[in-house]
């Protein structure tokens, strides 16, 4: 089945350990977005690539990195994570930039030790 | 003010009831409406989009009031397996590039 894959699903890190989180699309779709989610909170937008082109969010920090080597995959690096970084990473992909649907992967549950 | 708010529940509804939820939004300009649901611990799924007409899937009922700036669901005969949280969702007015902001969620827990 075509789907959005993200691996791990459970990564934990020490303070200040650099941690990539990775992500893989079968759909063949253009966009690729990073979200972070802490609990009980809104899922907030990192940064997408739409295509190669990668767009961050004004608010995103200096820490939080991504790489999108070819359309399949899309890397999620945290130079130094803090403890205020652990979350829920979710992927997701959406087949056109103003493409109503997104499509999201399982996430990633980040614990900062 | 957040651009999208919900009020986060729970809402505890015993299995054949009907619930409603509503969901503000401050950006007039807004364009496309959705409801996302997410069961705990998981991703979010797209339940249905929002049209001015309003629009109906089976037991989910989604209504717009641009005046207002409001979005509702309603949930008919409600089964277990609607326990999840239900995210409201609204896409940004930018040029170029329309990010979904989504609410933080209300949880809804259907009982026996």
């Amino acid at each position: 089945d075509a789907m959005v894959i993200q691996n791990p699903r459970y990564q934990v890190t020490q303070f200040g350990k650099p941690v990539t989180l990775s992500c893989s699309q079968t759909l063949n779709h253009n966009v690729m977005y990073w979200y972070q989610q802490k609990s009980s909170q809104a899922p907030k937008l990192l940064f997408h690539y739409y295509d190669k082109d990668f767009n961050n969010e004004a608010d995103t920090p200096d820490n939080f990195q991504s790489r999108r080597p070819n359309t399949s995959f899309c890397f999620l690096d945290i130079r130094s994570p803090g403890l205020g970084d652990a979350a829920m990473y979710l992927c997701a992909t959406s087949r056109d930039r103003n493409y109503n649907e997104q499509f999201f992967g399982p996430g990633t549950r980040l614990t900062v030790l | 003010r957040k651009e999208v708010e919900q009020d986060p529940g729970p809402f505890n509804v015993p299995e054949g009831a009907t619930v409603a939820f509503n969901c503000t939004y401050s950006n007039s300009a807004s364009q496309s409406f959705f409801w996302y649901r997410q069961d705990c611990r998981k991703e979010p799924k797209l339940l249905m989009s929002v049209y001015s007409s309003g629009n109906e899937d089976g037991r989910f009922t989604a209504q717009l009031n641009r005046a207002s700036q409001y979005i509702s669901l309603l949930i008919r005969d409600s089964k277990l397996s609607d326990s999840a949280t239900y995210l409201c969702v609204v896409k940004g007015v930018n040029t170029g590039f329309q990010k979904l902001v989504f609410g933080t969620g209300t949880r809804l827990l259907v009982s026996p």
